[in-house]
C-alpha cells in the first residue's frame, strides 16, 4: 500500500497558484517525499524531491512541514498544460531497493 | 521524459504468445525499473535491476513474467503465454550509478501492450 495519501481531484484557475497536499504521516527519518506528475498516458515526469527542507526549482515548490508527516507542492502560475495526475511518493522498500510506491493521485484541473 | 527509451511504444499480441519490452536507461544510469499501470490505476512495481542482476522482483507475477538487464544492451521484460489481463502500460525507470534516495528515478514513454 502507498505511504501516502492525496485529494482524488483539484480544479485550479489558469494563472493562480495550485496547492497540491499530501499526507505521509508514517514516513521514516531517512525517506524522501518526490513528487511525479502524469499527462495523459505519457511516462510520469519527475518535478521535484525533498527531505526536510523546503525545495524550489523551475517547476515548482515543495514545503514540507516540520514533523514530515505532511508536504505541499505548489505551482506558482498553473497553466492549462499543468493539468495532469500528481503523484507524491514517499521512497520505500527496504534497504538496497529504491521502489516507487503509487498512490491514486490527485487529478488536477487547471481551467481557462 | 528524453533520455530513458522504451520501444515499441505499442505492442500488439494474441494470447499465447510472448512479448519482449525493451528500456534503455538514460546515458549513466545502471538502475533500471520497470512499473505496469491499468487504466485509470497508477503505477505498481515490478522489478529493479542493476546491470546483470535482479535486485527486488517483489512486484513480478510468479509465472510467465520475466526481466533481465544484461551487461550489454537494453533491459528486457519479457511476458510469455500472454493472457487478456496483461494489457497494459509497461513503464521503465532509471537512476544514476549508485542511485540512493536522492537520485529521482527518470520515467519512458511506456510500451502499451494490447492482447487480443
Amino acid at each position: 500500500d502507498a505511504k501516502t495519501t492525496q485529494p482524488t481531484s483539484m480544479d485550479c484557475a489558469e494563472g493562480r497558484a495550485a496547492n497540491l497536499p499530501c499526507n505521509h504521516s508514517t514516513i521514516s527519518g531517512n525517506e524522501y517525499v518526490y513528487w511525479y506528475r502524469q499527462i495523459h498516458s505519457q511516462g510520469p515526469q519527475y518535478i521535484i524531491h525533498g527531505l526536510k527542507n523546503n525545495e524550489t526549482n523551475e517547476m515548482a515548490s515543495l514545503i514540507i512541514t516540520e514533523d514530515r508527516k505532511s508536504s505541499t507542492l505548489i505551482l506558482p502560475h498553473a497553466t492549462l498544460r499543468d493539468t495532469a495526475v500528481y503523484y507524491c511518493i514517499v521512497s520505500a522498500g527496504t534497504s538496497g531497493t529504491y521502489k516507487y510506491i503509487f498512490g491514486t493521485g490527485t487529478r488536477l484541473k487547471v481551467l481557462a | 521524459n528524453a533520455g530513458v527509451m522504451q520501444n515499441p511504444r505499442h505492442l500488439v499480441r494474441r494470447r499465447g504468445q510472448e512479448a519482449r519490452l525493451r528500456c534503455s536507461p538514460m546515458k549513466g544510469h545502471s538502475h533500471v525499473y520497470w512499473y505496469r499501470q491499468l487504466p485509470e490505476e497508477g503505477l505498481k512495481f515490478m522489478v529493479y535491476l542493476q546491470k546483470e542482476n535482479i535486485i527486488d522482483e517483489s512486484g513480478m507475477p510468479k509465472e510467465r513474467f520475466s526481466a533481465e538487464f544484461p551487461k550489454e544492451g537494453p533491459s528486457i521484460l519479457r511476458i510469455q503465454q500472454v493472457v487478456r489481463g496483461d494489457s497494459a502500460a509497461y513503464f521503465c525507470a532509471s537512476s544514476p550509478i549508485g542511485g540512493g534516495q536522492n537520485q529521482p528515478q527518470h520515467f519512458g514513454d511506456g510500451t502499451r501492450l494490447s492482447i487480443l
